[in-house]
């Protein structure tokens, strides 16, 4: 059974470009979460989704930052216009019960 | 604001010994517990997972709780150089999200 995939592996844009994270839950996980850690920092809540629904995006930093999920498949982040302060290593999460959540391998973003 | 703190570390011990991983959290809701190790440049990876207080054991892992205490802890036996990771404590409670805490880094010497 395949995992939680992550596109791209790492990503370095110019400060005020766009970028957009994929990521591909394992089938079947209604729950997908993002989250990310800067560098020394805790891995920190972004969102939540349960299929296609928005669950609980109290964890976004503001709205240059937009996700979706499509057809409850997989999800993008979008990053837009990127900042300094956006780098760090954004993960996916997914799972099947409301409970233990199998991660990604990230997405390591850094903004120049 | 629901907090998780752990030690960041690092823990230092011998080949064979034990390593005693500690965590707290301030939500007193809080259902489930988990212990995650994450080796550099790589993904979390679910190790451990707690439901109930008192002591669950996986071969060379014990995972303890204590909800009166709002503590958690992860023991390792016969640590082995490839323990050597960073172990994250992770949280969730009526909204299902896990919160993480920092991360311990464990370093085993031969």
């Amino acid at each position: 059974e395949a995992g939680v995939t992550q596109f791209p592996s790492h990503s370095v844009i110019e400060k005020g470009q766009t970028v957009t994270l994929r990521c591909d839950p394992i089938s079947g996980h209604d729950n997908l979460y993002w989250y990310r850690r800067v560098m020394g920092k805790e891995i920190k809540f972004l969102l939540h989704f349960v299929k296609e629904s928005k669950q609980d995006e109290s964890g976004m930093p503001n709205n240059r930052f937009l996700a979706e999920r499509t057809g409850g498949t997989y999800s993008t982040l979008k990053v837009q216009p990127a900042e300094l302060e956006d780098s760090g290593v954004y993960f996916c999460a997914s799972s099947q019960s409301p409970a233990e959540a199998f991660f990604g391998q990230g997405t390591r973003l850094t903004v120049v | 604001q629901k907090e998780v703190e752990q030690n960041s570390g690092p823990l230092s011990v011998p080949e064979g010994a034990i390593a005693s991983l500690n965590c707290t959290y301030s939500d007193r809701g809080s259902q489930s517990f988990f212990w995650y190790r994450q080796y550099s440049g790589k993904s979390p990876e679910l190790i451990m997972s707690i439901y109930s207080n008192g002591d669950k054991e996986d071969g060379r892992f014990t995972a303890q709780l204590n909800k009166a205490s709002q503590y958690v802890s992860l023991l390792i036996r016969d640590s082995q150089p490839s323990d050597s990771a960073t172990y994250l404590c992770a949280v969730t409670g009526g909204s299902y999200i896990p919160t993480f805490g920092r991360g311990t880094s464990l370093i085993v010497h031969p």
